[in-house]
């Protein structure tokens, strides 16, 4: 059974600061996504990794994938506020179906 | 075009009653998917389609779960019997490579 953890589940940060979150994933996969959740909404995408190595970049936010490790980080750079939310990870299996991490729920602090 | 969308956005029942539930995905995409998301935890998978036909079933899809797509075009979830544990967010997403969520239904079963 394909099973997704991500960690920490819970990160509070201050404005300026880095930080990772990781997911790790038990059983190979074809793609890799990440999603952002802001409270009582849907998910937003933000990137998806197709292959051992890719690197995408949207802003302060960057996401990487090894798949020899099974494992993607989401970097956030000089934190701002506008980023808390919760950030999930999730991976392919079979057709398309998705299988998500539970959630790191970010929240940055002035 | 203007994203997939969910109708209700919210739903509030008594145990007992039938509710369902509509999406429209987003117009050139043929494969539609339901997922269930509660409090604090990532979306679950519930059933797939591509075009009108239901490809793919979750163990989650008890025996009241039933879900249509009747022309390859909007979708229905319905739900026979609620239950208190089928409180969740229905999330519909439409897709290709990557999935587009919807706004979400919220049912909550009293």
């Amino acid at each position: 059974e394909l099973k997704v953890e991500q960690n920490p589940l819970f990160l509070s940060m201050q404005e300026g600061k880095n930080y990772t979150i990781y997911c790790n994933y038990s059983t190979t996969s074809d793609r890799l996504y990440w999603y952002r959740q802001d409270p009582g909404k849907s998910l937003e995408s933000l990137f998806v990794l197709l292959s051992n190595g890719a690197v995408k970049q949207e802003g302060r936010l960057m996401a990487s994938l090894d798949t020899k490790a099974r494992l993607s980080t989401l970097h956030i750079t000089a934190a701002v506020h506008d980023l808390s939310a919760t950030y999930f990870c999730a991976v392919v299996r079979g057709a398309q179906k998705l299988v998500f991490g539970q959630g790191t729920r970010l929240t940055i602090n002035p | 075009d203007t994203g997939v969308s969910q109708d209700p956005r919210h739903k509030i029942t008594k145990r007992g009653q039938n509710v369902t539930f509509r999406c429209d995905p987003i117009s050139e995409h043929n494969r539609l998917y339901w997922y269930r998301q509660t409090l604090g935890q990532g979306p679950e998978f519930l059933t797939y389609f591509q075009n009108e036909a239901q490809l793919e079933k979750s163990r989650l899809l008890s025996d009241r779960f039933s879900a249509e797509r009747p022309k390859g075009s909007f979708s229905t979830l319905e739900i026979q019997r609620t239950e208190q544990g089928d409180s969740a967010m229905y999330l519909c997403a439409s897709g290709k490579e990557t999935q587009y969520f919807g706004p979400g239904t919220r049912l909550l079963v009293l």
